[in-house]
């Protein structure tokens, strides 16, 4: 079955230091896609990063970049330059490749950044 | 251009009372998808709709039903509300064709008393 991992319930990070949220995924099809969204206390999920399982670079937006490792299966999401505004709970999703590539996503447990001054 | 909108912002229920919660999609928007989100479950997909279709459905009970009008609007709505059912529900939009990024709301926070 279709599954995301995301073993790292909480981080801590300094103000202007890089960090790296794990997330590792299960599936047996070989067309998905990976996404990571960004849930601040107001509750609202923001769209950071999405990576298809063809594309052959790493994705990367702004301060967001996805260390895609296919073969170990995993899409970890690195933050660069920490901002205080950055602390959030952060989660890993992947789009159910059995879901006809229609807006299914199985969503990981997440993560708590805490950045600090 | 406005977000996904979520409407009420905050409900308070009863058990064995129904709920309508609604969505407004980004504007072009075809598709939109609904989640529940608890301490406990995580994140859960309910369902999806697009142009007036259910196209794909989690594994929810039938207390738990949505629709979607000509408009894209869509609402769902829970039936004999149980205490379980407290969660935040998030509705999210996308054009509709795969490999798209889903934008969401901001979410309506149910509790059931």
């Amino acid at each position: 079955a279709q599954k995301i991992t995301q073993t790292q319930p909480g981080m801590f990070v300094q103000e202007k230091e890089a960090v790296t949220l794990d997330c590792t995924y299960d599936t047996s099809d070989p067309s998905y896609g990976l996404f990571w969204y960004k849930q601040p206390s107001s509750g609202e999920m923001i769209f950071l990063i999405y990576q298809g399982s063809y594309d052959q670079q790493n994705a990367t937006e702004g301060r967001y970049s996805l260390n895609f490792q296919k073969a170990r299966k995993s899409a970890n999401l690195v933050i660069s330059a920490s901002q205080l505004g950055d602390s959030a709970m952060y989660f890993c999703a992947m789009r159910d490749p059995f879901s006809g590539g229609y807006n299914k996503l199985i969503f990981g447990a997440g993560t708590r950044l805490a950045v600090h001054p | 251009k406005a977000g996904v909108t979520q409407t009420p912002r905050y409900l308070i229920k009863t058990r064995g009372q129904q709920v309508t919660l609604s969505c407004s999609p980004i504007s072009g928007h075809r598709s939109v998808s609904w989640y529940q989100q608890t301490p406990g479950q995580g994140l859960q997909f309910l369902f999806e709709y697009f142009s007036e279709t259910q196209r794909n459905k989690g594994n929810f009970p039938g207390r738990f039903s949505g629709r979607q009008f000509s408009n894209s609007r869509s609402e769902m709505n829970v039936s004999t509300l149980e205490l379980g059912d407290s969660a935040l529900y998030l509705c999210a939009s996308s054009l509709g064709s795969a490999g798209e990024e889903l934008f969401f709301g901001s979410g309506t926070q149910l509790s059931v008393l």
